[in-house]
């Protein structure tokens, strides 16, 4: 069946302007996941969804970070006033929630803030 | 705090066996997984361990020790392909449900 799949694939913008980017999971996982990646290093945990509620926001850097899933399907990671420190790889992952719990990445979005 | 470390780059050759280590330290434990990442390319799983023992699947094979706070991911019968970045992740326990945290990835050359 279909994975993961994230849009754009690349995204380029300016400083301090708005971006939303698009997380569709794999069809009847309830659990979906932000992380971004900076070159070299390993995903940095944002934010985990257990169908439409957030259940774990903490890893979001500030309040320009704000995601949504408000259907427990797609799910939309929106930044505000884009900063340079914010260009890296944003990955989104989905998984059914059941005891092992593993996660499937979907392909991410590059993101650069000119 | 959560801390998980693993080597910054390693190098084998082709058809031998190398182990990558990683050590974490972690507010609660709810299982430790292994993901490979192709440069440019999304993290894939390898394996899950959450009891102490060692895990195998193919050439590949897992091992956790809780009471260390230890893993180790172990390849066999290296391939040109295995170069990689592998990547261990911990699953603690936020304050609202669960968390992933990602080691910063082992980059594997393997050499004919």
């Amino acid at each position: 069946g279909a994975g993961v799949s994230q849009t754009p694939s690349n995204k380029v913008t300016e400083k301090g302007k708005y971006v939303e980017l698009r997380c569709d999971p794999i069809s009847g996982h309830t659990a979906l996941y932000w992380y971004r990646q900076s070159l070299g290093q390993g995903p940095e945990f944002l934010i985990y969804f257990q169908g439409t509620g957030a259940a774990d926001d903490s890893g979001l850097p500030n309040d320009r970070f704000f995601a949504v899933r408000p259907e427990g399907s797609v799910s939309t990671l929106k930044i505000q006033r884009t900063e340079r420190g914010d260009s890296a790889v944003y990955l989104c992952a989905s998984s059914l929630a059941g005891e092992s719990d593993t996660q499937y990445f979907g392909p991410g979005t590059r993101l650069t803030v000119l | 705090g959560q801390n998980i470390d693993q080597p910054t780059e390693m190098t084998a050759t082709e058809g031998a066996i190398v182990q990558i280590n990683c050590t974490y330290q972690t507010s609660g434990f709810n299982g430790l997984f292994w993901y490979q990442q192709h440069a440019g390319e999304a993290p894939t799983f390898l394996s899950y361990n959450v009891l102490d023992g060692l895990e195998e699947k193919g050439r590949f094979s897992s091992f956790l020790s809780r009471s260390k706070g230890y893993s180790y991911l172990l390849l066999k019968e290296l391939q040109m392909k295995d170069s990689a970045s592998y990547l261990c992740a911990v699953r603690g326990k936020g304050n609202y449900g669960q968390n992933f945290v990602f080691g910063p990835g082992t980059r594997l050359s393997v050499l004919p």
